[in-house]
């Protein structure tokens, strides 16, 4: 299976602040490659698809870049909302598999 | 309007098989193109993918888990069911139904249900 490393796993920050997550595979993806957002005790929802594209009412806030192997997930001025966990999921093998989590915080 | 709900036993006992229902509306599953998978998650721990079965009866399964899992469909229902046998406390976790169309990334997803292993 590939596997799907994303750092940090844990992150601290502020409202307004630029916040990065990286999720990097275990062999080249192309550009098949999600992220989602969950908070507590709710279903993951879906906020990047094919690596950059932004679902349909995400905050334009959000965006994904990356190809192959490297991804990452930005979130250019974080608002309340945003503290939560974010997943990356890849979708170019038939077995699909989704990265450790990365819990944002606020500090 | 999509939505999608799982159901299931409220305990399962180590080594019994569980039996889970996701109950959707607003998209058929014999549209070409249209896809529902089972994920789950431990409490406190990352999501892990278990199984898929797509509008033309194509079914995949998670590597680690295949020889346990069995996924179908009832398109006149507008139900998958997902087995998975031999159940032990390491698969106490929320488990999920989610919709993907002509691709594999999950734009709709049940609310979850929780499923504890314990005698």
């Amino acid at each position: 299976d590939i596997q799907m490393t994303q750092s940090p796993s844990s992150l601290s920050a502020s409202v307004g602040d630029r916040v990065t997550i990286t999720c990097r595979a275990s062999q080249t993806i192309s550009s098949y490659l999600s992220w989602y957002q969950q908070i507590p005790g709710k279903a993951p929802k879906l906020l990047i698809y094919a690596a950059s594209s932004l679902q349909s009412g995400v905050p334009s806030r959000f965006s994904g870049s990356g190809s192959e192997t490297d991804f990452s997930l930005t979130i250019s001025s974080l608002q309340p909302e945003d503290f939560a966990t974010y997943y990356c999921q890849q979708s170019y093998s038939n077995s699909i598999t989704f990265g450790q989590g990365t819990r944002l915080e606020i500090k | 309007q999509v939505t999608l709900k799982e159901s299931g036993p409220a305990l399962v006992k180590p080594t019994q098989t569980l039996t889970l229902t996701c109950t959707f509306s607003g998209f058929s599953l014999s549209t070409n193109g249209m896809r529902v998978s089972w994920i789950r998650q431990p409490p406190g721990k990352a999501l892990e993918w278990l199984a898929r079965i797509d509008w033309d009866d194509d079914k995949f399964y998670s590597t680690s888990l295949k020889t346990r899992l069995t996924i179908s469909k009832d398109t006149s229902k507008n139900q998958v069911v997902l087995t998975m046998t031999n159940m032990d406390p390491v698969d106490t976790a929320t488990y999920y139904c989610a919709r993907s169309h002509h691709s594999t990334y999950f734009d709709y997803w049940g609310q979850g249900t929780l499923v504890p292993v314990s005698s």
